[in-house]
């Protein structure tokens, strides 16, 4: 069946830093993939989508790419601040929503 | 326009005692949902509704009943509550199914429930 399989945390980094949290997928289908975001005592929010090969989303700095070659949609920001500190969940779509463990990310000062 | 509204944020129970959790959403979305988050886990399915009078189980729907009766409203039951019950339930709702046509899921804010 479906499933999706993103990096473990927690991720450290410090401010201005790099980020990337990988994310990959199993679909026998062509599924949409996003990416939501989970602020301290929040619901998830939908950060960004791709609905096909090779679309990128984008939201907020943040960037993924729908990569069906290697079925990854890794999440990237090229300068990450303290307010970016969240848990993100990757997810897959076919017929339904699958939801991966999520990765919780620390931005330090 | 508040969106998806949970209620209450906390609650404690004792095994066996039940209680609903409310949800309740006002962007007249046919699709509503409930999920449990354990720690370190990701979201799982407990039920789901695709409209006013329809409910379907989701992938961990033992020990809970829903309701859909209203457009807006999907409590959760618990009817006998366990200690494996101890998590974060969210309610979401969406225009269409969720992922069908890239429908994007509205989450609440949670309730976390504790059974002692």
């Amino acid at each position: 069946g479906n499933s999706v399989t993103q990096m473990e945390g927690p991720v450290t980094l410090s401010e201005e830093a790099f980020l990337t949290i990988n994310c990959t997928y199993t679909a026998t289908g062509y599924p949409s993939l996003f990416w939501y975001v989970q602020y301290p005592g929040e619901g998830l929010q939908l950060l960004l989508k791709a609905t096909k090969a090779d679309d990128k989303g984008s939201n907020k700095g943040f960037e993924a790419t729908y990569r069906k070659e290697t079925t990854s949609f890794h999440l990237e920001k090229g300068s990450v601040q303290v307010s970016d500190s969240a848990v993100y969940f990757c997810a897959l779509s076919d017929d339904k929503i699958i939801f991966g463990k999520g990765t919780r990310l620390h931005i330090l000062p | 326009n508040a969106g998806v509204t949970q209620t209450p944020k906390f609650r404690i129970l004792k095994i066996g005692q039940s209680m609903t959790l409310q949800c309740t959403q006002d962007m007249n979305h046919n699709y509503m949902y409930w999920y449990r988050q354990d720690p370190g886990m990701g979201l799982k399915l407990i039920y789901y509704s695709v409209g006013a009078g329809i409910t379907d189980k989701g992938e961990v729907p033992n020990g809970y009943n829903v309701s859909r009766s209203t457009t807006e409203d999907f409590p959760l039951r618990l009817e006998l509550a366990a200690p494996s019950q101890t998590s974060v339930y969210f309610c979401a709702s969406s225009y269409g199914l969720a992922g069908a046509n890239y429908n994007e899921q509205f989450f609440g804010p949670g309730t976390r429930l504790t059974v002692l």
